[in-house]
């Protein structure tokens, strides 16, 4: 399973431009990258996937390297409803896996008026 | 937009009791799943459901612990005699396809709050 790293938390203020990076050294050759966000009290809701180059919707961008050791989640303008924590995920593509997602501690996003 | 219900938002119960936790996940999604997460601490996964039967269960998903989907819309989470630990909201999530081919969209529930006293 791809371990992943992102930072803890995160400060901005409304209309900025946020970009949040996660690094996973080990990611296989199958793996898609994943994020998702959590408001408090609510469950995790998916915002982007990707495999590689840029991927983009209404919500995010994901921007993934060519090598794939890491990816960035950028959110464009973000508003005070953005404040949430954010979780990158690289869970296991193919083998046993049936789409069992590992959660690390994620990123605390705080957007500041 | 179809989304995924939880019913109770709310179960408080004494240690030893059981509880079920009911869910009704997006009418045409095949695969089911449960997580929890106890306060300020990570989600974590429990298990998946598909054709009637678990596919994947993690360490935490214990003999107390069984799901059933007993009509075609309901997905239960039972957990037979409940300790203080299992104190958490629970999640429930749905997927039209599998993680197999690297799909990772589901879609979760609101939770319900479990407080075992």
């Amino acid at each position: 399973l791809a371990k992943t790293t992102q930072p803890i938390s995160m400060d901005s203020y409304e209309g900025q431009e946020v970009n949040i990076t996660c690094s996973h050294n080990n990611i296989a050759t199958n793996d898609y990258i994943t994020w998702y966000q959590q408001f408090p009290s609510q469950g995790p809701r998916f915002i982007i996937q990707g495999y590689k180059t840029k991927v983009t919707n209404e919500v995010a961008s994901l921007f993934i390297p060519a090598d794939r050791k890491s990816s960035t989640l950028s959110l464009p303008r973000v508003s005070l409803s953005d404040t949430a924590v954010y979780y990158c995920l690289v869970p296991n593509a193919g083998g046993t896996s049936y789409g069992k997602l590992t959660f690390g501690q994620g990123t605390i996003l705080t957007v500041h008026p | 937009e179809p989304e995924v219900t939880q019913t109770p938002s709310h179960q408080v119960t004494q240690m030893g009791q059981e509880v079920i936790l009911r869910c009704v996940p997006i009418s045409n999604h095949l695969y089911f799943y449960w997580y929890r997460q106890i306060l300020g601490q990570k989600v974590e996964f429990l298990v998946s459901f598909y054709n009637n039967e678990i596919s994947e269960k993690s360490e935490i998903f214990d003999d107390q612990f069984s799901v059933e989907r007993p009509d075609g819309s309901n997905f239960t989470l039972k957990i037979r005699s409940t300790k203080l630990e299992d104190s958490a909201m629970y999640f429930c999530a749905s997927s039209e396809r599998s993680g197999l081919a690297g799909y990772n969209e589901q879609f979760f529930g609101p939770g319900t709050r479990l407080t075992v006293l």
